[in-house]
């Protein structure tokens, strides 16, 4: 199985700063048609995960643009900037190239 | 507008067997693949399996011998049936098309 792996944030972040959250796949997510196999998704408190970026770099419909995800076969991070009291809570990475799907495990955001 | 509600039993028996309903809405089966994922309390997210548009699945490989996913295309409802449940299978249960993700339910696992 792919493992996938996920930095920490330096909480809390000030209101209208930017973070970076990392992640790193045990497998390059690089497929030979060039979309990398990686979907970023936010879990607000008591709510369920919403996807906010896939192919790596794409936003989901409605997405704001202060979310950018970005990187290479293995490493990847989703910056988020400007953070906004509605961007509080757990950031989760899955790869999606090969079953079993699999998550990071999670990186949570909270604001100052 | 797409929805996905699941629903079940909140208590389930320890070493009985746990059967979930994901009721959609707003697509269609065949030509979506829906996704079971679950979430301890306070632990991160693990994928279960999946059924695809054709009806094929694929599961995670830890859980592989215990659990099973169907459905009924005509009812626009996929099933998830999981034996032998132990406390450490306490869980929120989401039904997700990857996309568009179902309020969860929670399931305990006590006598």
């Amino acid at each position: 199985d792919i493992v996938m792996t996920q930095g920490a944030l330096p909480n809390p972040v000030p209101s209208g700063e930017s973070a970076s959250i990392t992640c790193q796949s045990s497998k390059s997510l690089l497929h030979s048609n060039g979309k990398t196999y990686l979907n970023w998704y936010l879990q607000r408190p008591g709510q369920s995960p919403q996807l906010l970026i896939y192919w790596m770099s794409t936003r989901a419909s409605g997405v704001s643009d202060r979310f950018s995800g970005s990187g290479s076969g293995t490493d990847f991070t989703l910056k988020i900037s400007s953070v906004e009291a509605e961007d509080v809570g757990v950031y989760y990475c899955q790869q999606f190239l090969e079953y079993p799907r699999t998550f990071g495990g999670g990186t949570k955001l909270e604001l100052k | 507008q797409v929805q996905l509600k699941e629903s079940g039993p909140g208590l389930v028996q320890p070493s009985e067997t746990l059967s979930l309903t994901c009721t959609v809405s707003g697509f269609s089966l065949t030509s979506n693949s829906v996704h079971w994922v679950r979430q301890p309390p306070g632990k991160g997210l693990e994928w279960m399996g999946i059924i695809r548009s054709g009806g094929s699945t694929d599961y995670n490989s830890a859980l592989k011998s215990r659990l099973s996913i169907s459905r009924d295309t005509s009812k626009s409802q996929v099933f998830l049936k999981m034996n032998s449940l132990q406390t450490e299978d306490t869980a929120i249960y989401y039904c997700s098309t990857g996309i568009w993700w179902g309020q969860g339910v929670m399931v305990t696992v006590s006598s």
